[in-house]
């Protein structure tokens, strides 16, 4: 039982270069999240999957886009990356909302240069 | 909207000695209130939740925290703390409906022997 995995770990673009983050998870869980973590900033929502065939904007989407390819998969895309996009992305599961708690991966850390 | 503060980026404690995190939250409705910690280049790991019910939750690794509905409060505590209790730690809370979870900007916290 691997939880949630995300890949890569690392990675280094060029402004205006674009990437696809994976994620996965084993758990059967209905909701998928996105977050990114800067110094200072907390945790952050980019987008959310609350069930499989739904996404929604949250709080910093400007500059991504999400694909929920099934139940278990949920990516990030940048389409042409920015230095302001410098980050570590964490995804995240949960059973649901309300009082689900939500389950992590490791995170990748993006450097745009 | 809703929000959360965690008034203080860093708690520092002996060995031994009770810890506190503190967090406040704004929310619209009855609130669902985690705490979760991050340990260096790790993923957020769940420690416990508020739902609803006794207003003293006790979660993993011997911490637990205290909801206060009058002073909208979720401090996290910890009777005696160890050095390996050092790490990141979030307060976070979703009001109801289906809104996002939304963190606070997260307290580091160094348990000095």
């Amino acid at each position: 039982n691997a939880g949630v995995t995300q890949t890569p770990k690392f990675q280094v673009l060029k402004t205006g270069q674009s990437m696809t983050l994976q994620c996965a998870q084993d758990m059967n869980h209905n909701s998928m999240y996105w977050y990114r973590q800067d110094p200072g900033m907390g945790l952050r929502l980019i987008y959310y999957s609350a069930s499989e065939g739904t996404t929604d904007k949250g709080e910093v989407p400007n500059g991504y886009n999400v694909s929920r390819l099934n139940k278990r998969e949920f990516s990030l895309r940048l389409e042409s990356a920015a230095p302001s996009q410098t980050s570590v992305y964490f995804c995240a599961s949960s059973r649901g909302q309300g009082a689900s708690e939500q389950f992590f991966g490791p995170g990748t850390r993006l450097t745009v240069l | 909207a809703q929000s959360v503060a965690q008034p203080e980026d860093q708690v520092n404690v002996a060995e031994g000695n009770p810890l506190t995190v503190k967090c406040t939250y704004s929310v619209s409705g009855n609130p669902y209130l985690f705490w979760y910690v991050q340990y260096p280049n790790r993923g957020l790991q769940f420690l416990l939740k508020y739902i609803t019910g006794d207003n003293l939750v006790k979660g993993s690794y011997g911490f637990e925290a205290e909801f206060n509905k009058s002073q909208t409060s979720f401090h996290l505590k910890k009777p005696s703390a160890l050095v390996s209790d050092s790490a990141l730690y979030f307060c976070a809370v979703r009001g109801s409906g289906n809104t996002p979870l939304v963190f606070g900007k997260g307290t580091r916290l160094s348990v000095i022997a």
